[in-house]
């Protein structure tokens, strides 16, 4: 069956370094996405791993074990416009994105 | 480009009422999907469309009908709506729907049936 479990929520202190994390159990694994949801808004796209390892992308890195069905979203240099939700998808098969629930990270001052 | 626009933002229906909510994308992306998202839930899948002419059903897709007579557009009909509808609602497009392609998602119509 699908299933995916991130924590519900997280806080954080500006400046400091926070690492969101995610597991999952799909069939036919295919990659997964982590998107960025500020309050009221629409997500945006933040990364794609699809091999095993850490992909950075300046502040934001993320990291995926397939065998474990694993994957971590790492923040660092926290800021204030970094309180949002995240939220971990994989995908299955070629068309089918599964999602969490999403992590709403609270950055304290 | 303006990327993907949804209208309206805000509505309230009565139970039993219908109405269409628009969407539309200037991207030329073939791949549009509509998604609704309820508090303590992930997004869940209502209908997609891989191309003009060609729509499926996603997860969650009693009650809603879409159509897609062009790349451009990609509006989603509730037929009679029921407290259980009241959701905010996303339209999302990419440019294909297969793996690794980011979705664009647009800003969202908050709907409450009463």
């Amino acid at each position: 069956g699908q299933n995916i479990d991130q924590p519900t929520e997280m806080t954080a202190t500006e400046g400091a370094i926070v690492q969101i994390n995610c597991t999952y159990q799909t069939s036919g694994f295919n990659g997964l996405f982590w998107y960025q949801q500020h309050a009221g808004e629409a997500p945006t796209f933040l990364s794609y791993n699809v091999l095993d390892g850490l992909e950075e992308k300046g502040r934001f890195s993320s990291f995926l074990s397939r065998s474990k069905g694993y994957s971590y979203l790492l923040l660092k240099e926290l800021q204030m416009k970094d309180s949002a939700s995240y939220l971990c998808a994989p995908l299955e098969g070629n068309y089918q994105l599964i999602w969490g629930a999403g992590t709403k990270l609270i950055i304290k001052p | 480009n303006a990327g993907v626009t949804q209208t309206p933002k805000f509505q309230v229906l009565k139970t039993g009422q219908s109405m269409t909510l628009q969407c539309a994308q200037d991207m030329n992306h073939e791949y549009m999907s509509w998604y609704r998202q309820d508090p303590g839930m992930g997004l869940r899948l209502i209908h997609y469309s891989v191309g003009a002419g060609i729509t499926d059903q996603g997860e969650v897709p009693n009650g809603y009908n879409v159509s897609r007579s062009t790349t451009e557009d990609f509006p989603l009909r509730l037929l009679s709506a029921a407290p259980s509808q009241t959701s905010v609602y996303f339209c999302a497009s990419s440019y294909s729907p297969d793996r690794a392609n980011e979705q664009y998602f647009g800003p969202g119509t908050r709907l409450t049936v009463t």
